[in-house]
């Protein structure tokens, strides 16, 4: 079965607001987390990664957070724009392995 | 740069009838691989190919068949399409097939196939 998950499949965010994307994982071993957004009819692109041994790591307009103690792992998507509808993706690289692990994806909609 | 390309775009096949997803990267990318995506059922890795001449099954390899061409070229064959195998096809790359970073993969534009 898959290791990473997302709490909802759905988040609708009204234009401006701050989104926050959520994701479980099980492995605890994991060494580094990724986040990927897929656009409509496009592959996914990545977003931001950050690794086992941090807690917090900011990009442009988004910020990831690492919760080792409950496995958890949001994406955080300051001032919500059209642009970020999109199906988003959490992935993890299991220790001692390359390939990812990805979740099933959160489909986000954006409101005007 | 064109990054992944995957070719063809969209293919519909009847069930038993055979074909090849092509998938070319310019990064010179050590690491190629295929997933495919079902509705709620995310990206699930059918083979991939950590360095040219290596090939490894991944999660659902059941019923294709890939091809390290060389170092640019990474190949997906049905043998006998089967409607289970309708999805999202998607080839991806990534620098290095190896157990350090965070081996980010740059994926191509999809391949959409319907099984009759």
């Amino acid at each position: 079965g898959e290791s990473v998950g997302l709490h909802l499949p759905t988040l609708s965010v009204q234009e401006g607001d701050n989104s926050i994307i959520n994701c479980a994982y099980s492995n605890s071993a994991s060494d580094y987390f990724i986040w990927y957004k897929q656009e409509s009819g496009k592959g996914p692109q990545f977003i931001i990664d950050i690794r086992s041994n941090m807690d917090k790591r900011q990009g442009q307009r988004v910020t990831v957070l690492l919760n080792k103690t409950v496995k958890h792992l949001s994406l955080q998507i300051a001032a919500t724009q059209p642009g970020d509808s999109a199906v988003y993706f959490c992935a993890e690289r299991p220790p001692n392995d390359y390939k990812l692990s990805f979740g099933a994806g959160t489909t986000v909609t954006v409101r005007a | 740069n064109a990054g992944v390309t995957q070719t063809p775009k969209f293919q519909v096949l009847k069930t038993g009838q055979s074909m090849t997803l092509q998938c070319a990267q310019d990064m010179n990318h050590n690491s190629m691989y295929w997933y495919r995506q079902d509705p709620g059922m995310g990206l699930r890795l059918i083979y991939y190919s950590a360095s040219e001449g290596t090939t490894d099954k991944g999660e659902v390899p059941n019923g294709y068949n890939v091809s390290r061409l060389n170092k640019r070229e990474f190949s997906l064959r049905l043998e006998s399409a089967a409607p289970s195998q309708t999805s999202v096809y998607f080839c991806a790359s990534s620098e290095r097939g190896r157990a350090y970073g965070a081996n980010v993969l740059t994926f191509g534009a999809g391949s959409r196939l319907t099984v009759l």
